[in-house]
């Protein structure tokens, strides 16, 4: 089993809906969960941090945690072609050799088309 | 949010030809910052995590007298790729921040080519 596993994509929506990203993480100590959006050839860019259990918004975008069920969602509200792209969903290492470092999820890609 | 830049955005060279790539956070102090390697259409690959006045701590598999690491202060790290070959041409991506809590920020990368 993967540390951080994505649902599989390509995910395609149309513009206007809610995409809905989502990983589950296999280290139950785990403390610290991040969504990163990389555009072709481009970096990631950080989009959210999650450290409690709940729901955290931002504008657009909301994270969800269940560390019970050890999972992390990410949902975008009223998508747009622009948030076209990979979402990688990160989680901190805790412990030994993986202190600190962050441990990615294969990536979802999210096309929004008009 | 915080930023992190890299320098040169993108570089050619000749193989055999050593190539030094900056990375600085310029607006918050990073005692720890980390080098990753990104080929096309694969996942990025952790090279190495660097700390402020420390040696860097290298992965599995990455030969650190061919990438040398260096993180002077805590606002720059250089990743110098010595003897560059073709197959070191890739994406070089840094990040700061790092620890427990703490959020890693990505630096824009720097697109390598070795001809």
């Amino acid at each position: 089993q993967k540390e951080v596993e994505q649902n599989s994509g390509p995910l395609s929506v149309p513009e206007g809906a809610i995409a809905s990203l989502n990983c589950t993480y296999s280290d139950r100590g785990s403390q610290s969960f991040f969504w990163y959006r990389q555009y072709s050839g481009k970096s990631p860019e950080l989009i959210m941090f999650i450290y409690s259990n709940g729901d955290k918004e931002d504008g657009r975008f909301t994270a969800q945690l269940n560390k019970a069920s050890q999972y992390v969602s990410l949902l975008i509200r009223d998508s747009q072609p622009s948030d076209s792209a990979t979402y990688l969903c990160a989680v901190i290492g805790e412990g030994g050799t993986s202190y600190g470092k962050l441990t990615f999820g294969q990536g979802t890609i999210l096309t929004v088309h008009p | 949010g915080a930023v992190v830049s890299q320098h040169p955005s993108w570089v050619i060279c000749k193989s055999g030809t050593s190539v030094k790539i900056e990375c600085r956070s310029l607006d918050f102090q990073a005692t720890t910052m980390f080098w990753y390697r990104q080929f096309p259409k694969q996942s990025l690959m952790l090279m190495a995590t660097s700390n402020e006045g420390s040696k860097a701590t290298y992965e599995q598999g990455v030969e650190k007298d061919k990438f040398l690491i260096n993180h002077a202060s805590l606002t720059l790290s250089t990743l110098t790729v010595t003897s560059a070959h073709p197959e070191d041409s890739s994406f070089y991506i840094c990040s700061a921040g790092g620890g427990l809590f703490d959020t890693q920020y990505f630096g824009p990368g720097t697109r390598l080519t070795v001809l």
